[in-house]
């Protein structure tokens, strides 16, 4: 599976780390996202980027920082992370042109906050 | 604010058996309703989706029925199997000016042998 790669897949970190999350579509989008997964509760979107311009910031904490340098990568900065912080990172993707505008998601990283 | 309602959130049926997850959504505006499955330890993937000028679509087992009025749509699988098992996400969207996918809290389906 080649569509959106993510790395890495699973992270451990302190409260006083800083680390990042990466994310790469090779769809040819011009769209990606952020959304954070945690048990039993709906998928969370975190930021949206669309030809590089973040267009959405839903109020997520200033600890989890967004970097998008093109329309094909996608950063997350994280530090000073809280331990509710732990769930699964997921990225996405999506062409926002005409009416297709299927979103297509990364395996996703598993973090853990100690 | 905008919400997807999705029930049951675990669903338990017989090998050949349907199996029904109703959505409902409260911007009516949405005018997109994506289903994903996600296996365990997997990637949501995309399954079947509907647009707002749609009432039913259908692709081999799994059909997707859409209320507009009543702001519902649910997702129909057939003949199940047991590589159904998975957690399904449905999700609504209004593709007009903005990139924010509503998702429904998923539906844990387990397809007994």
């Amino acid at each position: 599976e080649t569509g959106v790669t993510q790395t890495p897949r699973h992270l451990v970190m302190g409260m006083t780390n800083k680390k990042s999350l990466k994310c790469e579509q090779h769809l040819g989008h011009n769209a990606m996202y952020w959304y954070k997964q945690s048990a039993k509760k709906p998928l969370e979107l975190m930021f949206v980027y669309n030809f590089k311009e973040q267009t959405e910031n839903n109020s997520v904490p200033s600890r989890f920082s967004p970097e998008c340098p093109n329309s094909s990568h996608l950063f997350l900065h994280l530090h000073t992370l809280q331990p509710e912080d732990s769930a699964l990172y997921l990225c996405a993707s999506s062409q926002e042109q005409g009416s297709n505008e299927k979103l297509f998601f990364g395996s996703g990283t598993q973090l853990s906050v100690l | 604010g905008e919400n997807v309602e999705q029930h049951p959130s675990t669903l338990s049926v017989q090998e050949g058996d349907s199996a029904v997850i109703k959505c409902t959504y409260s911007d009516s505006a949405s005018n997109y309703f994506p289903w994903y499955k996600q296996e365990l330890g997997k990637r949501p993937q995309l399954i079947i989706d509907i647009r707002s000028n749609v009432g039913e679509k259908k692709d081999q087992r799994i059909a997707v029925t859409l209320n507009k009025t009543a702001k519902h749509f649910s997702l129909h699988i057939t003949e199940t199997q047991p590589e159904d098992s998975a957690v399904y996400f449905c999700a609504a969207r209004h593709t007009s000016g903005t990139y924010k996918y509503i998702f429904g809290t998923g539906t844990r389906l387990k397809v007994l042998a």
